[in-house]
């Protein structure tokens, strides 16, 4: 079974700009979440999706926003980026919201 | 609020030593721990789940307990070697539907 993917794995732009960021879970998983990771901060959770419906949400600005398609594959956009959002950005998927979370290679975000 | 705390932050061992890390979490309303690894610039890999009403679990060399009463658990490592170096995380599923992560324990086995 394909594990989780993410696209693209490096990303470089300017603040200011917006981005999109891409996930696809392994399949059969309904449950997609969303984490940044910075050396200052570890991971923390932005948001989780499960059958196209955003669960829970962590405590980010309204400039983090995403969705979840109906074959589970997920975006999640960035708008007016900040050089605080260079991180690495985080997709895990499971069966369910409470089952083992399974995690993407990432997206390495700089802001310019 | 739950709070997720990992100790000790680093931890350097010689090849072959059993080890404990250690996991902390301060609301005990949990449904899950999970432990991965993460080695440098890559995604978390899953090590181990323990649902909220398990004690323990078990993957090869590796044990995780959870005592959930007392806030805590453990990843024990058995026979440790060289590849088994990388960053330990733990993450509580909390009733609130939220994942919080601690800041890991970065462990080097010594050939």
């Amino acid at each position: 079974k394909a594990g989780v993917t993410q696209t693209p794995r490096y990303l470089i732009k300017t603040r200011g700009q917006q981005v999109t960021l891409s996930c696809s879970p392994i399949s059969g998983h309904r449950s997609v979440s969303w984490y940044q990771q910075t050396p200052g901060q570890g991971l923390q959770f932005l948001f989780e999706y499960f059958s196209e419906t955003q669960r829970n949400k962590g405590n980010f600005p309204g400039r983090f926003s995403g969705r979840q398609f109906s074959n589970s594959r997920s975006e999640m956009n960035v708008s007016t980026l900040e050089l605080g959002d260079s991180a690495l950005y985080l997709c895990a998927s499971s069966l369910e919201s409470t089952s083992a979370q399974y995690f993407g290679p990432g997206t390495r975000l700089t802001v310019t | 609020k739950q709070e997720v705390t990992q100790i000790p932050a680093a931890l350097s061992v010689p090849e072959g030593e059993n080890l404990v890390l250690n996991c902390s979490f301060t609301d005990s309303a949990i449904y899950n721990l999970q432990w991965f690894r993460q080695d440098p610039g890559k995604g978390l890999t899953s090590l181990l789940l323990i649902q909220s009403s398990q004690r323990e679990q078990t993957s090869g060399r590796l044990n995780a307990s959870l005592d959930k009463s007392s806030g805590r658990s453990t990843l024990y490592i058995a026979a440790s070697q060289p590849g088994d170096s990388a960053t330990y995380l733990c993450a509580v599923y909390t009733n609130a539907g939220k994942s919080t992560f601690g800041d890991g324990t970065t462990l080097t086995v010594k050939p």
